[in-house]
């Protein structure tokens, strides 16, 4: 299996600009996790999904996120619109028990 | 809720001593795991260990070795021989057993430098 996929690996946009990330997870696991890394506050759990449905949102920062799981092979993860201050790495994990596998990330950057 | 909690934000090692990372955790949970993940500057998330709460042994995996304390809900992490390769943020990480949401729950993680 090629591990979690994650694309784009870098994003540049500007503010006010919808912005899409999407994920790839290893068939066959159940879990699907959306993190968000800072130099400030970490890694934050934004969202997670068990058998493409969403568990718990709570860390979502606000209403301009948004995550789906359409099928167990795929999820995104939406700003819109976006702000400087959601300048981060976004990771995608799953896992199916223990360990979870992380993707490489993308580095968001909002201009 | 669970927490985990990684005292020493950075830590520096000589290149080819033993250096040991400490991690507390605090959860009401009897069967979770624990684990430590890598992050070198590439930014990958790269397990190192994985240690089952039910297993009284500690886990080892070549240089890598945990002291786990259940108990005392401690889950240091020991790095023998390092190499300049070691150096990276480490995070500590707790994860209930099926069952239950099974949310990777990550301290805020330590800096480690090997010196040459």
């Amino acid at each position: 299996d090629a591990g979690v996929i994650q694309s784009p690996r870098h994003e540049v946009t500007e503010m006010g600009q919808e912005v899409t990330l999407r994920c790839k997870p290893i068939s066959g696991h159940d879990y699907l996790f959306w993190y968000r890394q800072t130099m400030m506050r970490g890694l934050e759990l934004l969202i997670y999904f068990n058998n493409n449905v969403p568990i718990d949102d709570s860390g979502m920062p606000e209403d301009r996120f948004s995550a789906k799981m359409p099928n167990a092979s795929f999820s995104t993860l939406k700003i819109q619109p976006s702000e400087p201050r959601d300048s981060a790495v976004y990771f995608c994990a799953s896992s199916f028990g223990a360990p979870a596998f992380f993707g490489q990330g993308t580095r968001l950057t909002v201009v | 809720a669970q927490t985990v909690t990684q005292s020493q934000p950075e830590m520096s090692v000589q290149e080819a001593e033993t250096v040991t990372l400490s991690c507390t955790y605090d959860t009401s949970e009897s069967n979770y795991y624990l684990f430590w993940y890598k992050q070198p500057p590439s930014r990958q998330m790269i397990l190192v260990i994985r240690q089952e709460a039910y297993k009284q042994q500690n886990a080892t995996e070549n240089r890598f070795s945990v002291n786990f304390q259940k108990a005392a809900k401690s889950f240091s992490l020991k790095i023998s021989d390092s190499q300049l390769g070691d150096t990276a943020m480490y995070f500590c990480a707790f994860m209930k057993a099926r069952g239950g949401s099974e949310k990777l729950v990550f301290g805020k993680g330590t800096k480690l430098t090997v010196n040459p």
